[in-house]
Protein backbone atom coordinates (compact mmCIF):
# COMPACT_ATOMS: atom_id res chain seq x y z
CA UNK A 1 0.00 0.00 0.00
CA UNK A 2 1.11 3.60 -0.48
CA UNK A 3 3.05 4.74 2.41
CA UNK A 4 3.46 8.38 3.96
CA UNK A 5 3.93 11.13 1.33
CA UNK A 6 4.93 14.92 1.61
CA UNK A 7 4.66 17.67 -0.50
CA UNK A 8 6.80 19.40 -2.02
CA UNK A 9 10.03 17.57 -1.70
CA UNK A 10 11.63 20.41 -1.82
CA UNK A 11 10.86 24.51 -1.05
CA UNK A 12 13.08 27.49 -1.68
CA UNK A 13 11.49 30.82 -0.34
CA UNK A 14 12.70 33.89 0.58
CA UNK A 15 12.73 35.70 4.14
CA UNK A 16 9.73 36.96 5.07
CA UNK A 17 7.19 35.02 2.72
CA UNK A 18 4.40 32.38 4.20
CA UNK A 19 5.10 28.73 3.14
CA UNK A 20 2.58 25.75 4.04
CA UNK A 21 3.89 22.05 3.76
CA UNK A 22 1.75 19.13 2.97
CA UNK A 23 1.76 15.41 4.84
CA UNK A 24 -0.75 13.05 3.06
CA UNK A 25 -0.80 9.94 6.03
CA UNK A 26 -1.33 6.28 5.18
CA UNK A 27 -4.88 5.77 5.07
CA UNK A 28 -6.41 4.52 8.44
CA UNK A 29 -3.85 5.97 10.86
CA UNK A 30 -5.08 8.75 13.22
CA UNK A 31 -2.23 9.61 14.57
CA UNK A 32 0.31 12.08 12.86
CA UNK A 33 3.07 13.56 13.87
CA UNK A 34 5.59 16.34 12.70
CA UNK A 35 9.37 16.72 12.63
CA UNK A 36 11.82 19.10 12.18
CA UNK A 37 15.52 17.70 11.15
CA UNK A 38 17.82 20.53 10.90
CA UNK A 39 21.26 20.98 9.80
CA UNK A 40 23.79 19.01 12.88
CA UNK A 41 20.62 18.29 15.01
CA UNK A 42 18.33 14.91 15.17
CA UNK A 43 14.62 15.49 15.02
CA UNK A 44 12.75 17.57 17.21
CA UNK A 45 9.45 17.23 17.81
CA UNK A 46 7.00 19.51 16.65
CA UNK A 47 3.33 18.72 17.45
CA UNK A 48 0.87 15.75 17.23
CA UNK A 49 -2.17 14.86 15.93
CA UNK A 50 -5.17 12.62 17.04
CA UNK A 51 -7.45 12.73 14.06
CA UNK A 52 -7.88 16.32 13.48
CA UNK A 53 -6.89 17.45 16.87
CA UNK A 54 -3.94 18.40 18.24
CA UNK A 55 -3.49 17.24 22.04
CA UNK A 56 0.57 18.18 22.04
CA UNK A 57 1.68 21.31 20.47
CA UNK A 58 4.62 21.44 22.59
CA UNK A 59 7.35 20.93 20.00
CA UNK A 60 6.29 24.56 18.21
CA UNK A 61 8.99 26.88 18.20
CA UNK A 62 7.08 29.98 17.96
CA UNK A 63 3.61 31.67 17.18
CA UNK A 64 5.01 31.69 13.38
CA UNK A 65 4.38 28.15 12.99
CA UNK A 66 0.65 26.13 13.12
CA UNK A 67 -0.83 23.02 11.90
CA UNK A 68 -3.86 21.71 10.79
CA UNK A 69 -5.49 18.45 10.12
CA UNK A 70 -8.83 18.29 8.09
CA UNK A 71 -10.97 15.33 7.64
CA UNK A 72 -8.43 13.10 9.87
CA UNK A 73 -6.28 12.78 7.13
CA UNK A 74 -4.19 15.42 4.89
CA UNK A 75 -2.32 17.91 7.57
CA UNK A 76 -0.69 21.13 6.64
CA UNK A 77 2.21 22.72 8.25
CA UNK A 78 2.39 26.58 7.94
CA UNK A 79 5.43 28.65 8.35
CA UNK A 80 4.85 32.41 8.54
CA UNK A 81 7.20 34.90 7.96
CA UNK A 82 10.07 32.50 7.64
CA UNK A 83 13.21 33.10 9.03
CA UNK A 84 16.61 31.29 7.44
CA UNK A 85 16.70 29.82 10.81
CA UNK A 86 13.25 27.89 9.71
CA UNK A 87 15.71 26.11 6.67
CA UNK A 88 15.94 22.58 7.82
CA UNK A 89 14.14 18.92 6.48
CA UNK A 90 10.20 19.16 7.88
CA UNK A 91 9.53 14.89 8.34
CA UNK A 92 5.84 13.87 9.07
CA UNK A 93 4.91 10.51 10.47
CA UNK A 94 1.48 8.88 10.59
CA UNK A 95 0.80 4.88 13.00
CA UNK A 96 -2.56 3.65 14.12
CA UNK A 97 -4.50 5.13 16.90
CA UNK A 98 -2.79 5.44 19.80
CA UNK A 99 -5.29 5.78 22.30
CA UNK A 100 -6.69 3.41 24.45
CA UNK A 101 -4.19 0.24 23.19
CA UNK A 102 -1.68 0.67 25.80
CA UNK A 103 0.80 -0.54 23.39
CA UNK A 104 3.04 1.22 20.74
CA UNK A 105 2.03 1.51 17.63
CA UNK A 106 4.81 2.26 15.04
CA UNK A 107 5.22 5.37 12.98
CA UNK A 108 5.92 5.24 9.61
CA UNK A 109 7.68 8.48 8.09
CA UNK A 110 7.04 10.43 4.58
CA UNK A 111 10.09 11.35 2.65
CA UNK A 112 10.46 15.09 4.18
CA UNK A 113 10.27 18.45 2.58
CA UNK A 114 13.97 20.28 2.40
CA UNK A 115 12.68 24.13 2.90
CA UNK A 116 15.05 26.36 2.42
CA UNK A 117 14.90 30.33 3.54
CA UNK A 118 17.16 32.63 1.22
CA UNK B 1 11.76 15.08 30.06
CA UNK B 2 13.45 12.83 27.91
CA UNK B 3 16.77 12.68 26.48
CA UNK B 4 18.36 10.40 23.99
CA UNK B 5 22.67 11.03 23.54
CA UNK B 6 24.76 9.82 21.03
CA UNK B 7 28.45 10.26 21.92
CA UNK B 8 29.87 9.48 17.97
CA UNK B 9 29.20 12.33 15.71
CA UNK B 10 30.82 9.91 13.06
CA UNK B 11 31.84 6.56 12.42
CA UNK B 12 33.49 4.12 9.78
CA UNK B 13 33.93 0.15 9.36
CA UNK B 14 35.12 -1.98 6.90
CA UNK B 15 32.71 -4.09 4.98
CA UNK B 16 32.15 -7.60 6.34
CA UNK B 17 33.19 -6.47 9.80
CA UNK B 18 31.39 -5.65 12.75
CA UNK B 19 30.46 -1.84 14.55
CA UNK B 20 29.00 -1.12 17.80
CA UNK B 21 26.74 2.82 17.65
CA UNK B 22 26.30 4.17 20.71
CA UNK B 23 23.32 5.72 23.21
CA UNK B 24 22.31 6.68 26.58
CA UNK B 25 18.86 7.51 27.48
CA UNK B 26 16.57 9.08 30.09
CA UNK B 27 13.08 8.71 30.27
CA UNK B 28 10.14 9.35 32.99
CA UNK B 29 7.80 7.24 30.89
CA UNK B 30 7.04 3.78 32.77
CA UNK B 31 6.39 2.08 29.53
CA UNK B 32 8.50 2.96 27.03
CA UNK B 33 10.06 1.61 23.70
CA UNK B 34 13.86 2.39 22.25
CA UNK B 35 14.24 2.25 18.83
CA UNK B 36 16.80 2.49 16.12
CA UNK B 37 16.45 4.48 12.70
CA UNK B 38 18.39 4.40 9.50
CA UNK B 39 18.62 7.53 7.07
CA UNK B 40 20.31 6.95 4.40
CA UNK B 41 20.60 10.03 1.50
CA UNK B 42 17.15 9.79 0.18
CA UNK B 43 16.26 10.56 3.63
CA UNK B 44 13.55 8.17 4.39
CA UNK B 45 13.89 6.98 8.15
CA UNK B 46 13.89 3.53 7.96
CA UNK B 47 12.96 1.74 11.63
CA UNK B 48 16.23 -0.97 11.66
CA UNK B 49 15.04 -2.19 15.59
CA UNK B 50 12.80 -1.65 17.93
CA UNK B 51 12.95 -3.03 21.92
CA UNK B 52 10.09 -2.84 24.60
CA UNK B 53 12.24 -1.91 27.72
CA UNK B 54 10.15 -4.08 30.09
CA UNK B 55 11.96 -7.47 28.02
CA UNK B 56 15.10 -8.13 29.16
CA UNK B 57 16.06 -10.23 26.16
CA UNK B 58 17.82 -7.70 23.28
CA UNK B 59 16.17 -7.61 20.13
CA UNK B 60 17.92 -9.08 16.94
CA UNK B 61 16.47 -8.49 13.42
CA UNK B 62 19.05 -10.26 11.07
CA UNK B 63 22.49 -8.78 10.99
CA UNK B 64 21.38 -5.91 13.70
CA UNK B 65 21.41 -6.35 17.42
CA UNK B 66 20.91 -4.56 20.73
CA UNK B 67 22.47 -4.22 23.98
CA UNK B 68 19.58 -3.25 26.16
CA UNK B 69 21.18 -2.00 29.71
CA UNK B 70 18.01 -0.83 31.23
CA UNK B 71 19.46 0.26 35.22
CA UNK B 72 22.20 2.27 32.68
CA UNK B 73 19.88 3.17 30.75
CA UNK B 74 22.54 2.34 27.47
CA UNK B 75 20.97 1.18 24.64
CA UNK B 76 23.57 0.27 21.69
CA UNK B 77 23.40 -0.81 18.34
CA UNK B 78 25.38 -3.67 17.11
CA UNK B 79 26.11 -4.26 13.13
CA UNK B 80 27.55 -7.56 11.91
CA UNK B 81 29.12 -8.28 9.08
CA UNK B 82 28.85 -4.89 7.66
CA UNK B 83 27.32 -3.81 3.66
CA UNK B 84 28.04 -1.09 1.95
CA UNK B 85 24.00 -0.33 1.92
CA UNK B 86 24.19 0.24 5.79
CA UNK B 87 26.26 3.33 5.06
CA UNK B 88 23.93 6.09 6.78
CA UNK B 89 22.74 8.73 9.29
CA UNK B 90 21.55 6.31 12.76
CA UNK B 91 19.55 8.01 14.94
CA UNK B 92 18.64 6.01 18.75
CA UNK B 93 14.97 7.46 19.49
CA UNK B 94 12.93 6.32 22.60
CA UNK B 95 9.06 6.84 22.81
CA UNK B 96 6.46 6.32 25.72
CA UNK B 97 2.94 4.27 25.94
CA UNK B 98 0.43 5.01 27.87
CA UNK B 99 -3.53 4.36 27.33
CA UNK B 100 -4.21 7.95 26.69
CA UNK B 101 -1.51 7.44 23.62
CA UNK B 102 1.93 7.14 22.50
CA UNK B 103 4.31 9.94 22.80
CA UNK B 104 6.22 11.63 20.19
CA UNK B 105 10.02 10.10 19.54
CA UNK B 106 12.31 11.70 21.07
CA UNK B 107 16.09 11.51 19.12
CA UNK B 108 19.36 11.59 19.70
CA UNK B 109 21.45 13.86 16.90
CA UNK B 110 22.76 10.78 15.03
CA UNK B 111 25.59 8.65 14.00
CA UNK B 112 26.68 8.81 10.37
CA UNK B 113 28.30 5.74 9.58
CA UNK B 114 30.48 4.96 6.63
CA UNK B 115 31.38 1.58 5.35
CA UNK B 116 34.27 1.41 3.28
CA UNK B 117 35.30 -0.95 0.62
Amino acid sequence: GAGVSQSPSNKVTEKGKDVELRCDPISGHTALYWYRQSLGQGLEFLIYFQGNSAPDKSGLPSDRFSAERTGGSVSTLTIQRTQQEDSAVYLCASSLAGTGSFSYNEQFFGPGTRLTVL
Amino acid sequence: AQTVTQSQPEMSVQEAETVTLSCTYDTSENNYYLFWYKQPPSRQMILVIRQEAYKQQNATENRFSVNFQKAAKSFSLKISDSQLGDTAMYFCSEAGYRNSGNTPLVFGKGTRLSVIA
